[in-house]
């Protein structure tokens, strides 16, 4: 069955970088997109970006620009997402979801809790 | 920037059918997609493209989209029915878009 699981929890401090992993098992890698959506505590979806796992094309949240990136490796059929400069409103619950390109999300990993606290 | 809007809380009693409602600007032009959370659990897809069930899910989770207003119905509500539901668009093929997210709370 399709299935996405990701890294573990992670606390970081102010200012470091986290990246996250999700790997992806029971379809083809390359026929989808990953889109990383993350949840601050008590709060609403908040989506983050897309990358293509077929040519490694992204498309960034605006307001996480320059700040953020996303990469697969399709050896392992996994998706990384790094999110740099850390601050205290990043911390939040980090999950990755199967995209079909502009589409919805129909499969999604477990979440990855990231604390940032100094 | 594209914004959709959902009621914080919707309340029904057991056996009977709730709509928890989107409202975005011309709506009906976009694909609708709706997800239920339960705590601490991760998303789950219940309707994609307006009114499309993925396998798995219980004929009584039904959507329709028109006009500037979509609607996620549940009909015979169960208590397992609870969580937070979600409902989601493409703005421009490019950024997804959420909803604020509604609570739904069955009596």
């Amino acid at each position: 069955q399709v299935q996405l699981v990701q890294s573990g929890a992670e606390v970081k401090k102010p200012g470091a970088s986290v990246k996250v992993s999700c790997k992806a098992s029971g379809y083809t890698f390359t026929s989808y997109g990953i889109s990383w959506v993350r949840q601050a505590p008590g709060q609403g979806l908040e989506w983050m970006g897309w990358i293509s796992a077929y040519n490694g094309n992204t498309n960034y949240a605006q307001k996480l620009q320059g700040r953020v990136t996303m990469t697969t490796d399709t050896s392992t059929s996994t998706a990384y997402m790094e999110l740099r400069s850390l601050r205290s409103d990043d911390t939040a619950v980090y999950y990755c979801a199967r995209d079909g390109g502009a589409s919805h999300f129909d499969c999604w990993g477990q979440g990855t809790l990231v604390t940032v606290s100094s | 920037s594209y914004e959709l809007t959902q009621p914080l809380s919707v309340s029904v009693a057991l056996g009977q059918t709730a709509r928890i409602t989107c409202g975005g600007n011309n709506i009906g032009s976009k694909n609708v997609h709706w997800y239920q959370q339960k705590p601490g659990q991760a998303p789950v897809l219940v309707i994609y493209r307006d009114s499309n069930r993925p396998s798995g899910i219980p004929e009584r989770f039904s959507g329709s989209n028109s006009g500037n207003t979509a609607t996620l119905t549940i009909s015979r509500a169960q208590a397992g029915d609870e969580a937070d539901y979600y409902c989601q668009v493409w703005d421009s093929s490019t950024a997804a878009v959420f909803g604020g997210g509604t609570k739904l709370t069955v009596l």
